[in-house]
């Protein structure tokens, strides 16, 4: 199964601690999405990445957040100092390279993150 | 303004109703239009896409009014398995963005 893989699935982190969250896109993805789902809220999306670029973060907080995608590897969402309010589902999303009309995003199973 | 509004529901519906979803969206430019279905602790997963004509899968059918800016979902004869949170999706040059869901809940 080539599907969108993230980890870890669950983490658990105490306020202050570094959060890192993995996801590599399907085979032949180059577009990378992540999401935050706050518990019984909808899906808000962070950023937006190709390799080695950020298309758009228009949707991640100022401060302590940072995504990359690089050249070789997963991308990476990294939360520096980790507050209570960053307790979330983190979705990972993928498509392919082509732009255009049609093209949806398949989702990852989801890094559950709980800060305590 | 958000950028995809829906309802957020619940929706309560009897085994069998047919039930209707609407959402708008703001940028006039957008290219493509999905629904997804995700269920209680798991990630979204594409219900279908949304075609200007409007398209029809089974029991749901999808509607896009492009002058109006919203699409819409139809699941008509409800079953227990559609219970879950419906999310619209609009796409403008692979730039996915999501509304916050509706709520769907059928019972016997």
């Amino acid at each position: 199964n080539a599907g969108v893989m993230q980890n870890p699935r669950h983490l658990v982190r105490r306020r202050g601690q570094e959060a890192r969250l993995r996801c590599s896109p399907m085979k032949g993805h180059s577009h990378v999405y992540w999401y935050r789902q706050l518990p019984e809220e909808g899906l808000k999306f962070m950023v937006y990445l190709q390799k080695e670029n950020i298309i758009d973060e228009s949707g991640m907080p100022k401060e302590r957040f940072s995504a990359e995608f690089p050249k070789e590897g997963p991308s990476i969402l990294r939360i520096q100092q980790v507050v209570r309010g960053d307790s979330a589902a983190y979705f990972c999303a993928s498509s392919p390279q082509t732009q255009g009309a049609g093209n949806t995003i398949y989702f990852g199973e989801g890094s559950w993150l709980t800060v305590v | 303004r958000k950028e995809v509004e829906q309802d957020p529901g619940p929706f309560n519906v009897p085994e069998g109703a047919t039930v209707a979803f609407n959402c708008t969206y703001s940028n006039s430019a957008s290219q493509s239009f999905f629904w997804y279905r995700q269920d209680c602790r798991k990630e979204p997963k594409l219900l279908m896409s949304v075609y200007s004509s409007g398209n029809e899968d089974g029991r749901f059918t999808a509607q896009l009014n492009r002058a109006s800016q919203y699409i819409s979902l139809l699941i008509r004869d409800s079953k227990l398995s559609d219970s879950a949170t419906y999310l619209c999706a609009v796409n403008k040059n692979n730039d996915m963005r999501f509304g916050a869901g509706t709520r769907l809940t059928v019972k016997p």
